[in-house]
């Protein structure tokens, strides 16, 4: 069946350091690429997502783009901040709709001042 | 208004003690989900919805039934609740077709004691 692996956290960082979580899928067919956020205490929101190869998905300084040769969707930032501390889940869905996320383990970063 | 509401979000009951969990969804989307979060962040779907008619029932205890009235409601029951019932559980909906993404509520944070 579908699976996603991501980075096991947590990872630590300083502030303003780059960030990535690695993230790779197996899938069969096309899926759709998804990033979620979920801060302390609070439901799960999506950041970006691709939905086809060479895709790239951006929001609030995150990005990740659709690796279909690679099997992968990274997430990268540039300069982190403290309110970026929460845990991070990369997730897919073969179809959309009914057919639901398979989802990551979820990769917890702490930003440090 | 809030786009996934459900209620109670947070719920403190015995073992043994049956309870609901309601969703509601403002977006007119034709699919409602059920998922869980267990003490390690892990998320696992535990049923889909379309249009009221049950799509995925992934293994789960029968004590756990959902109960889909209308497509923009789907309630989860839990009868004889046990302590490994204790986790987040949140439900999400979702547009038809391939690649939309996946709203999620707020979560309800069940405690079994």
């Amino acid at each position: 069946g579908d699976s996603v692996t991501q980075m096991e956290g947590p990872v630590t960082l300083s502030e303003e350091a780059f960030l990535t979580i690695n993230c790779t899928y197996t899938a069969t067919g096309y899926p759709s690429l998804f990033w979620y956020v979920q801060y302390p205490g609070e439901g799960l929101q999506l950041l970006l997502k691709a939905t086809k190869a060479d895709d790239k998905g951006s929001n609030k300084g995150f990005e990740a783009t659709y690796r279909k040769e690679t099997t992968s969707f990274h997430l990268e930032k540039g300069s982190v901040q403290v309110s970026d501390s929460a845990v991070y889940f990369c997730a897919l869905t073969p179809g959309g709709g009914a057919d639901g996320l398979t989802f990551g383990k979820g990769t917890h970063l702490i930003i440090q001042p | 208004d809030t786009a996934v509401s459900q209620t109670p979000k947070y719920l403190v009951t015995q073992m043994g003690n049956d309870k609901s969990i309601k969703c509601e969804q403002n977006l007119g989307h034709d699919t409602m989900y059920w998922y869980k979060q267990d003490s390690k962040k892990f998320l696992k779907i535990m049923f889909s919805y379309n249009n009221k008619e049950l799509i995925i029932n992934e293994t789960v205890p029968n004590r756990f039934s959902p109960k889909s009235p209308d497509k923009a409601h789907l309630n989860l029951h839990i009868n004889s609740l046990e302590l490994g019932d204790s986790a987040v559980y949140f439900c999400a909906s979702a547009p038809r077709g391939s690649g939309n993404t996946i709203y999620f509520g707020e979560g309800s944070w069940l405690t079994v004691v």
